[in-house]
């Protein structure tokens, strides 16, 4: 089955304790992303990667760091999580040349710094 | 000024209704023009997609981008308590994957 798995789905931690989201896809796509969902603000990018070893900046990359050393993985680094960063975050990829943009999204991980 | 603007609802439909649902934009360089769906505690999922101006019809659904007044629609017709999620309007330009979303309008169909 084609998908993008995240893990962990939920997350409670405490501020300035380093952790990792994983993020894996089986469907060979060069272009992977994160997002972070927030109530009323939507979708906003973080971190995209178009191909491994590329990474570039969203429009909030404060905070977070990626990397890009195998085509299906796409981990989401936060080395020194604040408050501000509780959100729900979203994983997606997608074929680079694809028109209609379809991006396959993961399941979601729901983070909680304290 | 968010770049795409979505009202956020909730939109509270009986089963059967027509749903209108609507974005507004102001980056003139958007060419792609897609609705996502999403169920609570999911991902969101394409829905449909249009390119440029016109109308797009996929069963119940049709999608309809006015770049003249930088205006989208999502229609639903014949609505159904599964319609039930948060719609997300999402574009982009020509160049590149970037996608830039709207809030979401959460939709309820009560049967």
């Amino acid at each position: 089955e084609a998908q993008v798995t995240q893990n962990p789905r939920y997350l409670i931690t405490v501020t300035g304790k380093k952790l990792t989201v994983t993020c894996s896809q089986n469907m060979n796509h060069e272009y992977m992303s994160w997002y972070r969902q927030d109530p009323g603000l939507g979708l906003r990018q973080i971190y995209y990667s178009m191909n491994v070893e590329v990474t570039d900046k969203g429009d909030v990359p404060e905070g977070y760091k990626v990397s890009r050393k195998e085509k299906r993985n796409f981990p989401l680094i936060l080395e020194s999580p604040s408050p501000n960063q509780t959100s729900l975050y979203f994983c997606a990829s997608s074929e680079m040349r694809l028109a209609n943009n379809e991006q396959f999204f993961g399941p979601g991980t729901r983070l909680t710094v304290l | 000024q968010k770049e795409v603007e979505q009202d956020p609802g909730p939109l509270s439909v009986p089963e059967g209704a027509i749903v209108s649902l609507n974005c507004t934009y102001s980056n003139s360089a958007f060419q792609y023009f897609m609705w996502y769906r999403q169920y609570s505690r999911k991902g969101p999922e394409l829905l449909m997609y249009t390119y440029s101006s016109g109308n797009k019809e996929d069963g119940r659904f049709t999608a309809q981008v006015d770049k003249s007044s930088k205006y989208i629609s999502l229609f639903i017709r014949d609505s159904q308590p599964s319609d039930s999620a948060t719609y997300l309007c999402a574009m982009r330009g020509n160049a590149g994957n970037m996608l830039t979303f709207g809030g979401g309008t959460r939709l309820m169909v009560k049967p």
